[in-house]
């Protein structure tokens, strides 16, 4: 099983600023690994997929980079609806694995 | 419009039986990987299981040999059949579409509560 390793836990940050979330695979996924963001109450949402590729509707301040081991989600500049929960999946092999979780909360 | 409702979700003792129901619309079941993933309150997300009618089913090992999954493509549903229930399964159950024949969730139901509980 390839395991997930997202950081920091939390991360807080003020309105305007930039997010940096990252993504550590135990073996190399390729570009085989998806974001998704995640409110209380609600189911997530898929915003990166294939490392880079953002969803349909998803906003240009959400960019993702990486491939191998090592990834990366960037907020470019946190809107009040961003502070969420961000999970990153890997698709390379079954099982498919989740990382832990960032929270992005409100400084 | 794609829409996923998950039904059958309760309050059951350990070592139970459940059923869950994913009915899909706006889409064919069949043309897309079809998972379930599970959130345990406060806790992250955990994939369970998959299943494509093309002829692909795959489980994570926490449920392999307790649940089942399969799928009824006349009424575009999914079930996961789980039996032998623990506490540790005690989670929200979501249905997920995957992006064609990837498992790339685009698409998830609103989820449906799992309580194993004496």
């Amino acid at each position: 099983e390839i395991v997930l390793t997202q950081s920091p836990a939390t991360l807080s940050l003020s309105p305007g600023e930039r997010a940096t979330l990252s993504c550590r695979t135990s073996q190399s996924v390729s570009s085989y690994l998806a974001w998704y963001q995640q409110k209380p109450g609600q189911a997530p949402r898929l915003l990166i997929s294939d490392a880079s590729n953002r969803a349909t509707g998803i906003p240009a301040r959400f960019s993702g980079s990486g491939s191998g081991t090592d990834f990366t989600l960037t907020i470019s500049s946190l809107e009040p609806e961003d502070f969420a929960f961000y999970y990153c999946q890997q698709r390379s092999t079954w099982a498919l694995t989740f990382g832990g979780g960032t929270k992005v909360e409100i400084k | 419009e794609v829409v996923l409702v998950e039904t059958g979700g309760d309050l059951i003792q350990p070592g139970g039986s459940l059923r869950l129901s994913c009915t899909g619309s706006g889409f064919s079941v069949s043309d897309n990987y079809m998972s379930w993933v599970r959130q345990a309150p406060g806790k992250g997300l955990e994939w369970v299981s998959v299943f494509y009618s093309g002829g692909i089913i795959y489980y994570a090992d926490s449920v392999k040999g307790r649940f089942t999954i399969s799928g009824d493509i006349s009424k575009n549903t999914v079930y996961l059949q789980m039996n032998s229930l623990r506490a540790e399964d005690t989670a929200f159950y979501y249905c997920t579409k995957g992006r064609g024949r990837s498992s790339i969730y685009d698409y998830w139901g609103q989820g449906t509560l799992v309580t194993v509980s004496s």
